[in-house]
């Protein structure tokens, strides 16, 4: 079965303190790894697509990267203005192309 | 420039009363997709559609109905609502299989 695994459920760190999101994946079938950002009470925006392991994306203090068998979303001197929940989702392509969504973490920076 | 805009934002309703929330995308994306999100659960699949006209389900389609006669409406009627349904249904676009676009939300409640 299809599976996306994000850790760790939440994080609290201070502005200023680099740090980093895990997402492991099932790799058989896998055509796409995603990342998205959600703010409460709004629909999940776009962040990231990673193709094939070793490839990297970067946009402001954000840098996902992709390995064989999970993906990376480094936050790097974290705002305030970065706290939200960041969600990871594969594409296992197939008749539907859905996304299948891990549970999300709860990113929080104080400053 | 709209993108994708979901109506209403915020529904109660009773069991067993009929439902439709409203999905509008002004990009003429071929992609439109119906996902509903709950704690614990992350965002599911309830239907997809790749066209006019051809819609298909997902993980969780029981309850539910969708139509898409025109490309930018696609539309999820919940035929006899259920305490169960009470969610945060989201809708999403996408020109390709890949990268989806979404909508605000619709937060519903079924008392």
């Amino acid at each position: 079965e299809d599976q996306v695994t994000q850790s760790p459920e939440a994080l609290r760190l201070q502005e200023g303190e680099s740090s980093s999101l895990n997402c492991s994946y099932t790799v058989s079938g896998l055509r796409g790894l995603f990342w998205y950002r959600q703010d409460p009470g709004k629909g999940p925006e776009f962040l990231f697509t990673l193709y094939s392991a070793g490839e990297e994306k970067e946009k402001e203090r954000l840098k996902a990267t992709l390995t064989k068998k999970e993906s990376f979303l480094h936050i790097t001197a974290p705002k305030p203005e970065d706290s939200a929940t960041y969600l990871c989702a594969g594409n296992y392509g197939g008749s539907q192309g859905n996304l299948i969504f891990g549970k999300g973490t709860k990113l929080s920076v104080k400053p | 420039d709209a993108g994708i805009t979901q109506s209403p934002r915020y529904k109660i309703t009773e069991t067993g009363r009929q439902v439709t929330l409203m999905c509008h995308q002004t990009w003429s994306h071929s992609y439109m997709f119906w996902y509903r999100q709950d704690l614990g659960h992350g965002l599911r699949l309830i239907y997809y559609s790749a066209a006019a006209d051809i819609t298909d389900k997902g993980e969780v389609p029981d309850g539910y109905v969708v139509s898409r006669s025109k490309t930018e409406n696609f539309p999820l009627t919940l035929e006899s609502a259920t305490r169960s349904q009470t969610s945060v249904y989201f809708c999403a676009s996408s020109e390709s299989r890949y990268t989806q676009y979404f909508g605000p939300g619709t937060r519903l409640t079924v008392l």
